[in-house]
């Protein structure tokens, strides 16, 4: 079993939906908990960054971790074409060096 | 401010010949990272270095692969006898300690192909 779970997608939406995007992970060491964005060809850029259990809020962008249950969510509201990009889940613990996941694939159609 | 660079962008190379790959860090970032990112796979940690310590090398796949951090800036991954499997996008990335978040910073990556 990997450390971080992602399922790869692609997942496909309208214009205008509500997206979620997740990730479970087995290591309860973990504390760490980032989202990363990355457009073909480019390198992955950081979206959100949590480090305790609940919400945290940017924008049209939510980040949900349940230390409890090892899993973490993204969700985008009122999704737009311009969100169409890979999403990456990221978690470490003490090391600085984190563990991705193997990132979702989402595509928003107008 | 300029952003991590990498160079060269693509690169065809010959199975069994060597490469070399680099990047050059936000300047004031202490911390430097290699990662692989093979297609549909995320990012395989390969090497960390942070300031003047020993270099994290764990996520080395074989002792083909090396790296150096000169003067605490530029780095150069280094893979001898390439095989067609050493076939990714090679991501660096640099982050500063002074940050809470230790954010990563990702250059645009080199795309290697072995034929």
């Amino acid at each position: 079993q990997k450390e971080v779970e992602q399922d790869p997608g692609p997942l496909s939406v309208p214009e205008g939906a509500i997206v979620s995007l997740n990730c479970t992970y087995s290591n309860s060491a973990f504390q760490y908990f980032m989202w990363y964005r990355q457009y073909s060809r480019k390198g992955p850029e950081l979206l959100m960054y949590t480090y305790s259990s609940g919400n945290k809020e940017d924008g049209r962008f939510t980040a949900q971790v349940d230390k409890s249950s090892k899993y973490i969510s993204l969700f985008i509201r009122d999704s737009q074409p311009s969100d169409s990009a890979t999403y990456l889940c990221a978690i470490r613990g003490g090391s600085y060096i984190p563990t991705f996941g193997r990132g979702t694939s989402l595509i928003v159609h107008p | 401010g300029a952003g991590v660079s990498q160079s060269p962008s693509n690169k065809v190379t010959e199975k069994g010949k060597d490469v070399e790959l680099r990047c050059d860090p936000i300047s004031g970032h202490t911390a430097l990272y290699w990662y692989r990112q093979s297609l549909g796979q995320g990012l395989e940690f390969l090497i960390y270095f942070q300031g003047n310590s020993a270099p994290d090398k764990s996520g080395l796949p074989s002792d083909r692969f090396s790296a150096e951090r000169t003067g605490g800036s530029v780095s150069t991954l280094t893979i001898q006898r390439t095989q067609q499997e050493d076939s990714a996008v090679y991501l660096c990335a640099s982050s500063s300690p002074q940050v809470f978040t230790y954010e990563q910073y990702f250059g645009p990556g080199t795309r290697l192909t072995v034929t």
